[in-house]
């Protein structure tokens, strides 16, 4: 069975780099025309897609996104990552790992992480 | 980028009743919604996809429809583990989710 799992530090400085990494078990990263996403969700609020990216590196980005943000793979450690600079309070969110559940294009996601609360606050 | 307003915010219903949960799209998405319930503390769950696709294990209570900028997610009879928010996401042009619903207990 699919597991992702978040990391990464729940603490950043404003004007500092969120930086998250997802590690996925169960299935290889490699395994499939499938994109792995990042989500999150502020405290009491509700979803935004930050953006997917697939093994060979494609990806897509949500453009209406305020802070500039880098997703990226690691096929060899069947990771994927996530960098957001500049951030503020506002970037303040649970952050989630999934995986879409159909090949192609990003599009619905049927397998996702634990979330991982990042607290960005100096 | 495609706006997704639900409706009701909040909906207090008992169990054993039915469920209408709307999601309306700010432009046409043709059958590129779906639909997931997230529990507090918990990842969303995916219910429904492409407007009427049950997931792999899903109720047969859970039933998605519509088209365009109309969609409906109903639960034809809440049991008690189906109290939660509910949250629609279209992938049409880029991806975005809707605000959300609660349902509670009435």
């Amino acid at each position: 069975q699919l597991q992702l799992q978040e990391s990464g530090p729940g603490l950043v400085k404003p004007s500092e780099t969120l930086s998250l990494t997802c590690t996925v078990s169960g299935g290889s990263i490699s395994g499939g025309t499938y994109y792995w996403g990042w989500i999150r969700q502020p405290p009491g609020k509700g979803l935004e897609w930050i953006g997917s990216i697939i093994y060979s590196g494609g990806s897509y980005y949500n453009p209406s996104l305020k802070s500039p943000v880098t997703i990226s793979v690691d096929t060899s450690r069947n990771q994927f990552s996530l960098k957001l600079t500049s951030v503020t309070a506002a970037d303040t969110a649970v952050y989630y790992c999934a995986r879409d559940l159909l090949a192609g294009r990003p599009n619905w996601f049927d397998s996702w992480g634990q979330g991982s609360l990042v607290t960005v606050s100096s | 980028e495609i706006v997704l307003t639900q409706s009701p915010a909040t909906l207090s219903l008992s169990p054993g009743e039915r469920a209408t949960l709307s999601c309306r799209a700010s432009e046409n998405v043709n059958r590129y919604l779906a639909w997931y319930q997230q529990k507090p503390g918990q990842a969303p769950r995916l219910l429904i996809y492409d407007t009427s696709n049950r997931a792999a294990g899903i109720p047969a209570r859970f039933s998605g429809s519509g088209s365009g900028t109309d969609f409906t997610l109903t639960i034809s009879s809440l049991e008690p583990e189906d109290f939660a928010v509910y949250y629609c996401q279209q992938r049409h042009n880029s991806l975005t989710f809707g605000g959300g619903t609660k349902v509670e207990i009435k």
